[in-house]
C-alpha cells in the first residue's frame, strides 16, 4: 500500500524555522518526484514546491522562493521542507505528494497533512 | 491569489449534471493538461480527472473532464448528495515553471 506520511508540524513564532519531513513507503521512492502543497484556513489548496526523482530540478511558489529549501533523501524514502523566516501566511496544513515528473501536477497519493501555525 | 480561475460555488440537485469551469493562460492549462481534484471536509484532496479526461481507478464515470485552449471544466453527471465537496483544478505553467491550483469551487446538493 502506498503511503505518504508527514510530520514535523508546530506552533512557531513569526521568523522562526521548522523543517518538516516526508516518509514514503510501499512504492519505489526515487522513481516520483514529490511536491509540497498546502491549505490555509478557509482559503484553496497552493502548491508550495517540487523536486525531481534526483534532485535535479527544484522548483518554487514566489511565496516561499528564498526561504523554504526542499530536498530528499532517497536512501530514506524522506521528502524534506526546510522552512525559515516565517510569515503568519504560512499557518496551513502542509501535504507532501508524488508524481511522475516534476512538472506533473498529477497527484494521485497524498501525506495526511502537518499542520504549521506561525503566531506570536 | 489563485493563477487558475474557478467559480467560488456551485449547485445542483440530486440526479443533475453539474459542470464546472477552470479558466487559465497560454502558458498553464494552454500548454498542460489539467487535473481535477475533490476536498472533502478533514481528508486530504483526492485526484478526480488526471491529464484532461483520464479517471483513476476507482472513480466513478459519473465524472469526466475536459480542455479546450486555456480553459478546462468537470462534469458531475447523476449528481449525488455525496459529491457535495469542494473542487480543484490544478496545472502546471510552463512559463513561471510552478505548479497552479484554481481557487477551488465548493459544490452544494440541493
Amino acid at each position: 500500500e502506498v503511503q505518504l506520511v508527514e510530520s514535523g508540524g508546530d506552533v512557531v513564532r513569526p521568523g522562526r524555522s521548522l523543517r518538516l519531513s516526508c516518509e514514503g513507503s510501499g512504492f519505489t521512492f526515487d522513481d516520483y518526484a514529490l511536491h509540497w502543497v498546502r491549505l490555509a484556513p478557509g482559503k484553496g489548496l497552493e502548491w508550495v514546491s517540487c523536486i525531481s526523482w534526483n534532485s535535479r530540478y527544484i522548483a518554487y511558489a514566489d511565496s516561499v522562493k528564498g526561504r523554504f529549501t526542499i530536498s530528499r533523501d532517497n536512501t530514506k524514502n524522506s521528502l524534506f521542507l526546510q522552512m525559515s523566516s516565517l510569515r503568519r501566511e504560512d499557518t496551513a496544513l502542509y501535504y507532501c505528494a508524488r508524481s511522475y515528473t516534476s512538472s506533473s501536477m498529477s497527484f494521485e497519493y497524498w501525506g495526511q497533512g502537518t499542520p504549521v501555525t506561525v503566531s506570536s | 491569489q489563485s493563477v487558475l480561475t474557478q467559480p467560488p460555488s456551485a449547485s445542483g440537485t440530486p440526479g443533475q449534471t453539474v459542470t464546472i469551469s477552470c479558466s487559465g493562460s497560454s502558458s498553464d492549462i494552454g500548454s498542460n493538461t489539467v487535473n481535477w481534484y475533490q476536498r472533502l471536509p478533514g481528508a486530504a484532496p483526492k485526484l478526480l480527472i488526471y491529464n484532461d479526461n483520464h479517471r483513476p481507478s476507482g472513480v466513478p464515470d459519473r465524472f469526466s473532464g475536459s480542455r479546450s485552449g486555456t480553459s478546462a471544466s468537470l462534469a458531475i453527471r447523476g449528481l449525488q448528495s455525496e459529491d457535495e465537496a469542494e473542487y480543484h483544478c490544478a496545472a502546471w505553467d510552463d512559463s513561471l515553471s510552478v505548479g497552479v491550483f484554481g481557487g477551488g469551487t465548493k459544490l452544494t446538493v440541493l
